[in-house]
């Protein structure tokens, strides 16, 4: 079985301050991993993924995000926040073997950025 | 502009009675997927099709139906039988497993 886990329910940042946003997962093999963004009555927006390769992948918006295969951790970050980065935020795994590419979600971070 | 599709964007659904959530997509992708969103939870898995004519369950399945007769449509029906449908659906689709799903705006459903 596949797991993700997203430790905090809850990031505040002030404006044009680093952001991290946690997420570790568990499965069988090598992940696929992935960050969406969720905004107010809005579906999902796909920001980055790792598949395989660089470490550190490079997404929409300036959001970049690091794997740590020991760690089993992928982390979105962003050097400087912006206000309109206030949204709920997804990490998702997705195993090698898993069937129709069913993902598995954590269930969310929710980052507010104060001006 | 290649998308997915989701009518309507609020619905109210009668006690005893059947509702069906739309969901369609011009992307040509064959993988099709139904999640509810209840606050605090994240996304689950209610069914999945990987092509026409075949679809599973997914990890809350009960209480739901669905149907794919067509690549483009994939609609879920919400029956008598979810006692507790209150919550936002949210209709995805991708390509292959290495590609992101893409989500349409959701259904937010309501009992009356």
């Amino acid at each position: 079985a596949q797991s993700v886990a997203q430790p905090e329910d809850q990031v505040n940042v002030a404006e044009g301050n680093p952001l991290t946003v946690k997420c570790t997962y568990s499965v069988s093999g090598n992940p696929y991993l992935f960050w969406y963004v969720q905004y107010p009555n809005r579906g999902l927006q796909f920001l980055l993924k790792y598949i395989t390769g660089d470490n550190l992948v490079k997404g929409s918006y300036g959001f970049e995000a690091e794997f740590n295969k020991s760690q089993t951790s992928f982390h979105l970050k962003k050097p400087s926040a912006l206000v309109s980065d206030s949204a709920l935020y997804f990490c998702a795994v997705r195993g090698l073997n898993t069937n129709a590419g069913k993902s598995t979600f954590g269930d969310g971070t929710t980052l507010t950025v104060k001006p | 502009d290649g998308g997915i599709t989701q009518s309507p964007k609020y619905l109210f659904r009668k006690e005893g009675q059947n509702v069906t959530l739309s969901c369609e997509q011009n992307l040509n992708h064959d993988a099709m997927y139904w999640y509810r969103q209840d606050p605090g939870q994240g996304l689950r898995l209610i069914y999945y099709s990987q092509i026409v004519n075949d679809f599973q369950k997914g990890d809350i399945a009960e209480g739901y139906s669905v149907s794919r007769e067509k690549k483009e449509s994939f609609p879920l029906t919400v029956t008598s039988a979810q006692k507790n449908p209150t919550a936002f659906y949210l209709c995805a689709s991708t390509e292959d497993r290495l590609q992101p799903q893409h989500f349409g705006d959701g259904t937010r459903l309501s009992i009356l």
